[in-house]
């Protein structure tokens, strides 16, 4: 597609039931992240996916969390058992960068999706 | 501890009066420092990317600089439209990832 899409673009859960959030990346990204922006603070690296795998999932806040990337393309985020703490914008990013490959990614920088803001009532 | 700071929180400027945001950064190995605009309810656009210290790149009222402990966004002459939140971010040479500032609230009044 023409940029990244994320789905849903919002949603209202109750405190303990699980969520999937959805990332579709630009057509041909290798590389997958997904971040968190709580209100008012920067953005919180999750996780990353190089094809498939996940060389880097050192930012996932406990084990409700995961995700998982099919087809070196789409991506879900899952949380189980959610929390209030849990609420915040969840954001989706390609790059054409491959891993190790950082003159790829400073030249190109990431294109992120416009998140789904999830609240934990 | 590798980390990305951004000051001010929020600035609010008039229509035509310049100024600067300050990102500093404390990262080992330093591979890329970028800049993002954020407009509400969308993901960051990235802006800039630089490489070493004494880069400078330019999009239309928007300077990029970077030394070796920070790096400067210069808006000249801004007009409200460039109202949004800043967003600054490093990548370092082992990492697989970028580290984000909580950014800087940018508002300009007509």
């Amino acid at each position: 597609g023409a940029g990244v899409s994320q789905s849903p673009s919002n949603k209202v859960t109750e405190k303990g039931k699980d969520v999937e959030l959805r990332c579709d990346p630009i057509s041909g990204h290798t590389a997958l992240y997904w971040y968190r922006q709580s209100l008012g603070q920067g953005l919180e690296f999750l996780i990353y996916f190089q094809g498939n795998s996940a060389p880097d999932k050192s930012g996932l806040p406990s084990d409700r969390f995961s995700a998982e990337r099919t087809g070196g393309s789409v991506s879900t985020l899952t949380i189980q058992r959610t929390q209030q703490e849990d609420s915040a914008v969840y954001l989706c990013a390609s790059s054409l960068a491959l891993f190790g490959k950082l003159n790829n990614l400073a030249n190109y920088g990431y294109t992120f999706g416009s998140g789904t803001r999830l609240t934990v009532v | 501890e590798d980390q990305v700071t951004q000051s001010p929180e929020a600035l609010r400027l008039q229509e035509g009066e310049s100024s600067s945001l300050n990102c500093s950064y404390t990262v080992s190995g330093l591979r890329g420092l970028f800049w993002y605009r954020q407009d509400p309810g969308k993901g960051p656009e990235f802006l800039f990317t630089l490489y070493s210290a004494g880069e400078e790149k330019e999009k239309e009222r928007l300077k990029a600089t970077l030394t070796k402990k920070e790096s400067f966004l210069h808006i000249t002459a801004p007009k409200p439209e460039d109202s949004a939140t800043y967003l600054c971010a490093a990548t370092y040479s082992s990492a697989s990832k970028i580290i984000f500032g909580s950014g800087t609230r940018l508002s300009i009044r007509p």
